[in-house]
């Protein structure tokens, strides 16, 4: 069971907006920044969105993030086939420990 | 372009210790303002944060694995390495090394490809 709460499916057609929510508490998304990575089908994690919102060079502007109090939301619109893959929240907690959320498999229907 | 590659056993006995190697290309361990860490992700199932390692040698790991784990760094060889103490089939995992850059923001920003450990008799 991971401390950081995500849905474990989401699911869009092509061109629709997805949102995946990652939920914590006081002392890791409430007092720590969240950054999100995007797994392909036997890949390494890649870094998605840093710093609750910034997306990093080469990371199309149709990825947004967004936190508010203990909870964080990953965004991804004009949803494309090859946004199928797993995505991942994470953030430290206030004693120094790396967390995960558990995980959401997105599916482009 | 930093790279890093995880090396060592695919295959541990149960209750035999678990060591794994990442060697870092493209940079110096010992430069810049990261941590060296261990994640590691059982088949079908998310990712677990095992610990963290700085050059300086300062340590973090994940409270429920910290009686069994140990985080090294060799700056003359450019590696970091983890051990796994007294391990079962549950500690069966793709284990990944992952450098962490913090400063005006902290992220995973460079992965290696990760290696599958199986414990098994």
């Amino acid at each position: 069971q991971s401390v950081l709460t995500q849905p474990p499916s989401a699911s869009g057609t092509p061109g629709q907006r997805v949102t995946i929510s990652c939920s914590g508490s006081s002392s890791n998304i409430g007092s720590n920044t969240v950054n999100w990575y995007q797994q392909l089908p036997g890949t390494a994690p890649k870094l998605l969105i840093y710093s609750n919102n910034q997306r990093p060079s080469g990371v199309p502007d149709r990825f947004s993030g967004s936190k508010s109090g203990t909870s964080a939301s990953l965004a991804i619109s004009g949803l494309q086939s090859e946004d199928e893959a797993d995505y991942y929240c994470a953030a430290w907690d206030d004693s120094l420990n790396g967390l995960f959320g558990g995980g959401t498999k997105l599916t482009v229907l | 372009q930093v790279q890093l590659q995880e090396s060592g056993p695919g295959l541990v006995k149960p209750s035999q210790t678990l060591s794994l190697t990442c060697t870092v290309s493209g940079g110096s361990i010992s430069s810049g303002s990261y941590y060296w860490s261990w994640i590691r992700q059982p088949a079908g199932k998310g990712l677990e944060w095992i610990g963290r390692i700085y050059t300086s040698g300062s340590t973090n790991y994940n409270p429920s694995l910290k009686s069994r784990v140990t985080i090294s760094v060799d700056t003359s060889k450019n590696q970091f390495s983890l051990k796994l103490s007294s391990v079962t089939a549950a500690d069966t995992a793709v284990y990944y090394c992952a450098r962490y850059s913090y400063g005006y923001a902290g992220y995973f920003d460079y992965w290696g490809q990760g290696t599958l450990v199986t414990v098994s008799s």
